[in-house]
């Protein structure tokens, strides 16, 4: 089945872009997305970048896609404190309409 | 008003003592799921809903149990709670495609 990675913890200073990695195993995921948890609040979807698809952008944020090397990134230009939160990537398992979640990324930002 | 909600959203609990945790959408979605969060874990889905009349169980069901009363209702219960069932539990809705779904905010269990 799909497995889904991404590391744990990421600090950035306020203003410099960030950089989110995740890789995972099922090359057969129709969507890629990237939520947003913040602090005592459920998943935000951010946004969802579609399979034959190699770069998305969506105002401050880029998603990036290397499907060779199943690995997908989401980039945050100009970050600020209130972009501190858990990001996860998440792809379709092998049956549509479970997704599987990474373990999230922990991004502080220092002002 | 949110269009997922959860209740309630903390709950401390014994073992042995039966759970139910509710959620409710009024985003008119058919797909409905169960997740339970832990630390460094990610989330884990449970169980999953594609319809009123359709339940699967999802990576982690062992120990709980779900009821799918309306298109608009999915409760999730833990029959006999332990310890290691305390995490966060989160509701969403969702699409077909693409597979989108929306959190309900999230209850905190503790089973002591």
């Amino acid at each position: 089945g799909e497995d889904v990675e991404q590391s744990l913890f990421l600090s950035v200073r306020e203003g410099d872009s960030s950089v989110i990695n995740c890789t995972y195993t099922d090359s057969s995921s129709t969507y890629l997305y990237w939520y947003k948890q913040e602090p005592g609040a459920g998943l935000q979807l951010l946004t969802y970048i579609f399979s034959n698809m190699d770069m998305k952008q969506d105002q401050r944020l880029t998603v990036l896609l290397n499907k060779k090397d199943k690995h997908l990134s989401l980039r945050i230009a100009d970050t600020q404190t209130g972009d501190s939160a858990i990001y996860f990537c998440a792809g379709a398992g092998d049956q549509g309409g479970k997704l599987i979640f990474g373990q999230g990324t922990e991004l502080s930002v220092k002002p | 008003d949110a269009d997922v909600t959860q209740t309630p959203r903390n709950r401390i609990t014994k073992t042995g003592k039966r759970i139910m945790l509710e959620c409710s959408q009024t985003k008119g979605h058919d797909r409905m799921y169960w997740y339970r969060q832990d630390p460094g874990l990610g989330l884990r889905l449970i169980y999953y809903s594609f319809d009123v009349k359709d339940i699967n169980k999802g990576e982690i069901s062992d120990g709980y149990s779900v009821s799918r009363q309306a298109q608009a209702k999915f409760s999730l219960s833990l029959e006999s709670a332990i310890p290691n069932q305390t995490a966060l539990y989160f509701c969403a809705t969702g699409l077909a495609m693409p597979d989108t779904q929306y959190f309900g905010p999230g209850t905190r269990l503790t089973v002591l």
